[in-house]
């Protein structure tokens, strides 16, 4: 079975541009989750998706975004780029039927965004 | 609100050696909790998870982790440490389908 697939790999942009970027999940998972790994601030939950709903959200900007296609593919949008942006994005997917159960999330490869 | 501690930044064993990874998890309920790796550019690795049941969970490599409630601890360890286990580890605690991490500990295998 294939795993989480992420593109692009490597991302350069500038500040004021906006940046999409693309997750396939495991086939057969429904639960998609978006991560931003800085080394100042770490790993930290972005939003999650099921069903085609943002069904979990973490504390950023509404420049961040994002939504998720009826195949469980999902895409993560920043307006505005901000220097601070530059960082890995990481997409997970999980089965999760249910909300609240120990399901693992399997991690795609990341998206490294480089804002300039 | 749930989270997690990893105590050390970095941490050094020499191969052959115990590895121990700390983490401590803050949590009013019954947490799930987890131990990811993440190799340089790379995503992150399931190492092994805590749901409920038996309080020490085995993983891949070699590595386990007990879950003791009355430390509120959920630390990493391997008997002998090999070259291939330098990487980082971030211990994480699950909520729906948030996981909080830990500030990661990376880990270097000394010769």
């Amino acid at each position: 079975k294939a795993g989480v697939t992420q593109t692009p790999r490597y991302l350069i942009k500038t500040r004021g541009q906006q940046v999409t970027l693309s997750c396939s999940p495991i086939s057969g998972h429904r639960s998609v989750s978006w991560y931003q790994q800085t080394p100042g601030q770490g790993l930290q939950f972005l939003f999650e998706y099921f069903s085609e709903t943002q069904r979990n959200k973490g504390n950023f900007p509404g420049r961040f975004s994002g939504r998720q296609f009826s195949n469980s593919r999902s895409e993560m949008n920043v307006s505005t780029l901000e220097l601070g942006d530059s960082a890995l994005y990481l997409c997970a997917s999980s089965l999760a039927m249910r909300q609240g159960w120990g399901n693992e999330q399997f991690f795609g490869p990341g998206t490294r965004l480089t804002v300039l | 609100a749930q989270s997690v501690t990893q105590l050390g930044s970095h941490v050094s064993v020499s191969e052959g050696a115990l590895v121990l990874l700390r983490c401590n998890y803050s949590s009013s309920v019954p947490p799930y909790l987890f131990w990811y790796v993440q190799y340089p550019n790379q995503g992150l690795q399931l190492l092994l998870k805590y749901t409920t049941g038996a309080t020490l969970v085995k993983g891949i490599n070699g590595f386990e982790a007990e879950f003791k409630k009355s430390e509120t601890s959920f630390h990493l360890t391997k008997p002998s440490a090999h070259m291939s286990d330098a990487a980082e580890y971030f211990c994480a605690v699950r909520k729906n389908e948030k996981l909080t991490f830990g500030t990661g500990t990376r880990l270097t295998i000394i010769p």
